[in-house]
């Protein structure tokens, strides 16, 4: 079963405003509240950023909102920082045998 | 300090085995579900195996259905996968993750390397 569907980059300079946006079905993002976004920085462990399409596990900075319409669900970044550059990768709870999909994962650039 | 250290990676021919297990602290492990999730070198997260916290619910990825079974035990705070008939493409950095509920994970370990060449 395919994965969600993500940018492989996006990029924006500091202080800027960035959208990273994860396309999935109605069997998946469209059909469920449980779109969780990750951020990963090279040779570290992922780390939640969103969890329930918009909600901030404590600690996260509140730079980084989550949205969702229709099939796609979307990770907003304000005030870019140079920390922000990184991996993101957005997941969903589908209905199927597989209960857990990843997107692709989007590389950000900070300029 | 909440931790999940991973081991047991390492260097398997194809069709051969492994058992990785995963050590948690600094939390009640058996009030939370856990799942394993790898990645590839150089490629994205692939969720594989998740386990409810009293064993009763289990599901794999397709790709690794009856292939690799995942179990906890709870008196022991340890979460494991054992691998068996392991295929050329399960060469990956293996994450055990903590399930917070609402389908999301937010605590992970820092992987342990399985190569299978």
């Amino acid at each position: 079963q395919s994965a969600l569907t993500q940018p492989a980059s996006v990029s924006g300079s500091p202080g800027q405003s960035i959208t990273i946006p994860c396309t999935g079905t109605s069997s998946d993002v469209g059909g469920h509240n449980y779109v969780s976004w990750y951020q990963q920085h090279p040779g570290k462990a992922p780390k939640l950023m969103i969890y329930a399409v918009s909600n901030r596990p404590s600690g996260v900075s509140s730079r980084f909102s989550g949205s969702k319409s229709g099939n796609t669900a979307s990770l907003t970044i304000s005030g870019l920082q140079a920390e922000d550059e990184a991996d993101y990768y957005c997941s969903s709870y589908r209905s199927s045998s597989t209960p857990w999909v990843f997107g692709g994962g989007t590389k950000l650039t900070v300029l | 300090e909440v931790q999940l250290v991973e081991s047991g990676g390492g260097l398997v021919q194809p069709g051969g085995s492994l058992r990785l297990s995963c050590a948690a602290s600094g939390f009640s492990f058996t009030t939370y579900s856990m799942s394993w999730v790898r990645q590839a070198p150089g490629k994205g997260l692939e969720w594989v195996s998740f386990i409810s916290t009293t064993s009763g619910s289990i599901h794999y990825a397709e790709s690794v259905k009856g292939r690799l079974t995942i179990s906890r035990d709870n008196a022991k705070n340890s979460l494991y996968l054992q691998m068996n008939s392991l295929r050329v493409e399960d060469t990956a950095l293996y994450y055990c993750a903590r399930d917070c509920g609402d389908y999301s994970f937010d605590i992970w370990g820092q992987g342990t390397l399985v190569t299978v060449s």
